[in-house]
């Protein structure tokens, strides 16, 4: 079955200290993306990837890291969390340069940050 | 940079009838991409509609429609014979065919009373 997948599913964590949530598809995607989602504000893209080894930002990077060794997997990370990073975050996917291709969103991420 | 306008933050529609969700763009592009997706309670992003840019005839599928004006950039979703598993937030989205991310608008919370 195509899916994104992401984990986990539901964090509760302090300030600084680090955390990774993990991103995985299994389409062949070579774009992938982050998002997180505040109320009134829709989604918000962080970063994305275009293949391995390739990032970049979105619109609101700051306090985000990302990596894609992989073509399956882009991690995202927080080094030092803080509580304006709680949200829920999605990880998407799609090919690249069929931009009519709907982009495949994980089931999504819910960091709270205390 | 590209902006996605959702001016009504929530909507009702009785069972059986019919309701259209606005959605305006900001954009330069001639050619882009435009999506309308669903979140139900579950929190999964689920693909509703999606229409080419340089296609004049407004997309269909079932009983959701789109209303697609380009000069006045504005793309409309009707949805029909409103079921009440039709309540959600929809998100209204951009996607260039130049650069390979999306922009979302704040999305419309759409309630169906039975």
């Amino acid at each position: 079955e195509a899916q994104v997948t992401q984990n986990p599913r539901y964090l509760i964590t302090v300030t600084g200290k680090k955390l990774t949530v993990t991103c995985s598809q299994n389409m062949n995607h070579e774009y992938m993306s982050w998002y997180r989602q505040d109320p009134g504000l829709g989604l918000r893209q962080i970063y994305y990837s275009m293949n391995v080894e390739v990032t970049d930002k979105g619109d609101v990077p700051e306090g985000y890291k990302v990596s894609r060794k992989e073509k399956r997997n882009f991690p995202l990370i927080l080094e030092s969390p803080s509580p304006n990073q709680t949200s829920l975050y999605f990880c998407a996917s799609s090919f690249w340069g069929e931009g009519n291709q709907p982009q495949h969103f994980g089931d999504g991420t819910r960091l709270s940050i205390l | 940079a590209q902006t996605v306008t959702q001016s009504q933050p929530e909507m009702s529609v009785q069972e059986a009838e019919t309701v259209t969700l606005s959605c305006t763009y900001d954009t330069s592009e001639s050619d882009y991409y435009l999506f309308w997706y669903k979140q139900p309670p579950s929190r999964q992003m689920i693909l509703v509609i999606r229409q080419e840019a340089y296609k004049q005839q407004n997309a269909t599928e079932n009983r959701f429609s789109v209303n697609f004006q380009k000069a006045a950039k504005s793309f409309s979703l009707k949805i029909s014979d409103s079921q009440l598993g039709d309540a959600a937030m929809y998100f209204c989205a951009y996607r260039s065919a130049f650069i390979n991310d999306m922009r979302f608008g704040a999305g419309t919370r759409l309630t169906v009373k039975p």
